[in-house]
């Protein structure tokens, strides 16, 4: 079955990059798109940018243009999201996903929380 | 990019049913026949329950139907069971620069 795990929890000082991790198993990585997705407590899901796993191509929400930045090792079968300029509004839980029919996100990661914090 | 817009709140009892509107525009629901519908449960993940306006996922109870009129998209769930007691996001393809957005996201009370 379609399966992703994410890296653990992450604490983070202001101004600094996290990376997250989305190792991917149960079906073809480099057929399906990967989205990801943020979701800072008790607030909405928030779409950030979507990476096509064969060709690495990608296309971002403006809302993070300059500073997300979104990977893929094949060979791995494992996606990257790393955030740069982090503030405290960037706590949140950060999912991954994997892109399905018609622009749906079909299968998610469990999550990984990111906190900024001083 | 705005979020597409939902109502903050639906209630209903067992057995009845119930419907949460997702309102766009031109550009995103409206344009495109990619409306999603996700279900997240408190410290859960999202699960996806509808795909492309009206096509429901396997294994997901037919009581979740989906459609669309317009800029306006809609989740009705018949029959309400108290495990149905979540929240709900909509989310579409837009022809913005961002390509896609989800919506503001409904609470829906099992009474």
């Amino acid at each position: 079955q379609v399966q992703f795990v994410q890296s653990g929890a992450e604490v983070k000082k202001p101004g600094a990059s996290v990376k997250v991790s989305c190792k991917a198993s149960g079906y073809t990585f480099s057929h399906y798109g990967m989205h990801w997705v943020r979701q800072a407590p008790g607030q909405r899901l928030e779409w950030m940018g979507w990476i096509n796993a064969g060709d690495g191509g990608t296309r971002n929400s403006q809302k993070f243009k300059d500073r997300v930045t979104m990977t893929r090792d094949t060979s791995a079968t494992t996606a990257y999201m790393e955030l740069s300029s982090l503030t405290s509004e960037d706590t949140a839980v950060y999912y991954c996903a994997r892109s399905g029919d018609n622009w749906s996100v079909d299968h998610w990661g469990q999550g990984t929380l990111v906190t900024v914090s001083s | 990019q705005s979020a597409l817009t939902q109502p903050a709140s639906v209630s209903g009892s067992p057995g009845q049913s119930i419907t949460i509107s997702c309102t766009g525009t031109s550009s995103d629901v409206g344009g495109y026949s990619y409306v999603s519908w996700y279900q997240q449960h408190p410290g859960k993940a999202p699960k996806l329950m509808i795909y492309g306006v009206s096509n429901r996922p396997s294994g997901v109870p037919n009581r979740f139907s989906g459609s669309k009129s317009d800029n306006t998209a809609s989740l009705t769930i018949s029959g309400l069971q108290a495990e149905d007691e979540a929240d709900y996001y909509c989310s579409s393809y837009t022809s913005s620069i961002t390509p896609y957005v989800f919506g503001t996201g409904t609470r829906v009370t099992v009474l």
